[in-house]
C-alpha cells in the first residue's frame, strides 16, 4: 500500500526556520497537504495543493514540492507552532484512497 | 458556522459491530465529499474512508476494506461508518471531516471533535 514518509521529529529555536519533509512515490502527480495538530485538538489544515495557504494561516507557513518530496517550511518559528505536523496525499491507483504520513513532532525551544 | 458532530462510539467486544454517525450543519452538505479519519491513542492520523458528494466515488484504507462501509444521507445531512468484525487495533478516536472544495474528492478540511471507539473484551 502507498506510504508517505516523514521524519519523526524536528527541533528548532524560536525565530529559526523549520523544515519538515514528506516523501512519496506519487507526489510528482498528486498534491500534498499539511496539517497541524496541537495536543488534544483536532487537526488544522495549514497548506493545501502543495503550496497554498488557507485563510487565517500565518504567512510564516509555506509549502513546496519537487519530485517525490514535499516540504513544509515555517519561517521564524514561534513557540506556539510547537505541534505534530502531518502530510496527506492520495495514491495514484484511482481507488480514491487517502494517506497520511507518520507525523513529525516539531519542538520550538 | 460549519459543525460536524460525531456519535456512536463506545466500548465494543472484538468481532462485534458499531455504526458511527456524523451530523453536519452550517454548509451545503450534498456539495462536499466527506471523510473518516482515525487516531489511535498516542499515535498518528490514519485516513479510513472517503465518499464523494453523490456517493459515486468511495475509497477505503487497506486496513478496513471489506469490514467497514461508508455511506451518506444527503437528505439528513449525515455521514455514516458501519464497522463490522472490529479488532483491538480499530481502537481510536474517529473524526468526521468535510472536504475542502465543492464537487471534488480532495482532502479533509474541516474536522469534528471525534468519537472514541474502544474494542476490548
Amino acid at each position: 500500500s502507498y506510504e508517505l514518509t516523514q521524519p519523526p521529529s524536528v527541533s528548532v529555536s524560536p525565530g529559526q526556520t523549520a523544515r519538515i519533509t514528506c516523501s512519496g512515490d506519487a507526489l510528482p502527480k498528486k498534491y500534498a497537504y499539511w496539517y497541524q495538530q496541537k495536543s488534544g485538538q483536532a487537526p488544522v489544515l495549514v497548506i493545501y495543493e502543495d503550496s497554498k495557504r488557507p485563510s487565517g494561516i500565518p504567512e510564516r507557513f509555506s509549502g513546496s514540492s519537487s519530485g517525490t518530496m514535499a516540504t513544509l517550511t515555517i519561517s521564524g518559528a514561534q513557540v506556539e507552532d510547537e505541534a505534530d505536523y502531518y502530510c496527506y496525499s492520495t495514491d495514484s491507483s484511482g481507488n480514491h484512497r487517502g494517506v497520511f504520513g507518520g507525523g513529525t513532532k516539531l519542538t520550538v525551544l | 458556522e460549519v459543525q460536524l458532530v460525531e456519535s456512536g462510539g463506545g466500548l465494543v467486544q472484538p468481532g462485534r459491530s458499531l455504526r458511527l454517525s456524523c451530523a453536519a450543519s452550517g454548509f451545503t452538505f450534498d456539495d462536499y465529499a466527506m471523510h473518516w479519519v482515525r487516531q489511535a491513542p498516542g499515535k498518528g492520523l490514519e485516513w479510513v474512508s472517503g465518499i464523494s458528494w453523490n456517493s459515486g466515488s468511495i475509497g477505503y484504507a487497506d486496513s478496513v476494506k471489506g469490514r467497514f462501509t461508508i455511506s451518506r444521507d444527503n437528505a439528513k445531512n449525515s455521514l455514516y461508518l458501519q464497522m463490522n468484525s472490529l479488532r483491538a487495533e480499530d481502537t481510536a478516536l474517529y473524526y468526521c471531516a468535510k472536504d475542502m472544495v465543492p464537487a471534488t474528492y480532495s482532502n479533509p478540511y474541516y474536522w469534528g471533535q471525534g468519537t472514541l471507539v474502544t474494542v476490548s473484551s
